[in-house]
């Protein structure tokens, strides 16, 4: 299985601050690689596909980047409902893993 | 607008099989070039995928459940649905269906829509 590892699990962060989130593969996984954001009691909603494709809708003040192995998901000017846990997942090869998790917390 | 639903017993006793069924509406299950998927979330936990189907009937599974998991699809009824069998406590989670579609400029397949999920207790 590829392993998913996000740093940092959790963060603290202040409204309009530039957040940046890491993602790292175990192994290579080309571009194949998607965040997700989740809040409290509701399903993950996709933010980026493919390693820096907005998904439709999205604010773009999230972007996202890298390739192979890192993977980086950016926020540019954190908005009070950004506060929230963002998950990456990897779609090159079954079975389809995610990370643990980014906790994002308001300072 | 796709919409996903989940439904089924909120409560399975141990060593039972547990039962859950997406019902898909603003799009047809039989489409061609994606598939259906489950996702599970322990509590307070991250996520795991289960499995997905196409809606041929073709499935493929997370290989830490796939001696117990069955995943299925009824077309007529634009549904897809999950069993687990010999369930434990460990399986307590809240189950997700989701829809796994492709970006077709690159072939990235990704979770783009999500059921609200169902909340599964294993309890006596």
């Amino acid at each position: 299985d590829i392993q998913m590892t996000q740093s940092p699990s959790s963060l603290s962060a202040s409204v309009g601050d530039r957040v940046t989130i890491t993602c790292r593969a175990s192994q290579s996984i080309s571009i194949y690689l998607n965040w997700y954001q989740q809040k409290p009691g509701k399903a993950p909603k996709l933010l980026i596909y493919a390693a820096s494709s907005l998904q439709s809708g999205v604010p773009s003040r999230f972007s996202g980047s890298g390739s192979r192995t890192d993977f980086t998901l950016t926020i540019s000017s954190l908005q009070p409902e950004d506060f929230a846990t963002y998950y990456c997942q990897q779609s090159f090869s079954a079975p389809y893993t995610f990370g643990q998790g980014a906790k994002l917390e308001i300072k | 607008q796709v919409q996903l639903q989940e439904s089924g017993p909120g409560l399975v006793k141990p060593s039972q099989t547990l039962s859950l069924t997406c019902t898909v509406s603003g799009d047809s299950i039989s489409s061609d070039g994606y598939y259906w998927s489950w996702v599970r979330q322990h509590p307070g936990r991250g996520l795991e995928w289960i499995g997905n189907i196409y809606y041929s009937g073709s499935t493929s599974y997370n290989p830490s459940l796939k001696s117990r998991v069955t995943v299925s699809v009824d077309t007529s009824k634009n549904q897809f649905s999950l069993k687990l069998s010999s369930v434990t406590a460990a399986d307590t989670a809240v189950y997700y269906c989701a829809r796994y579609y492709p970006d077709r400029s690159t072939s990235c397949y990704f979770f783009d829509s999500w059921g609200q999920g169902s909340l599964v207790t294993v309890s006596a």
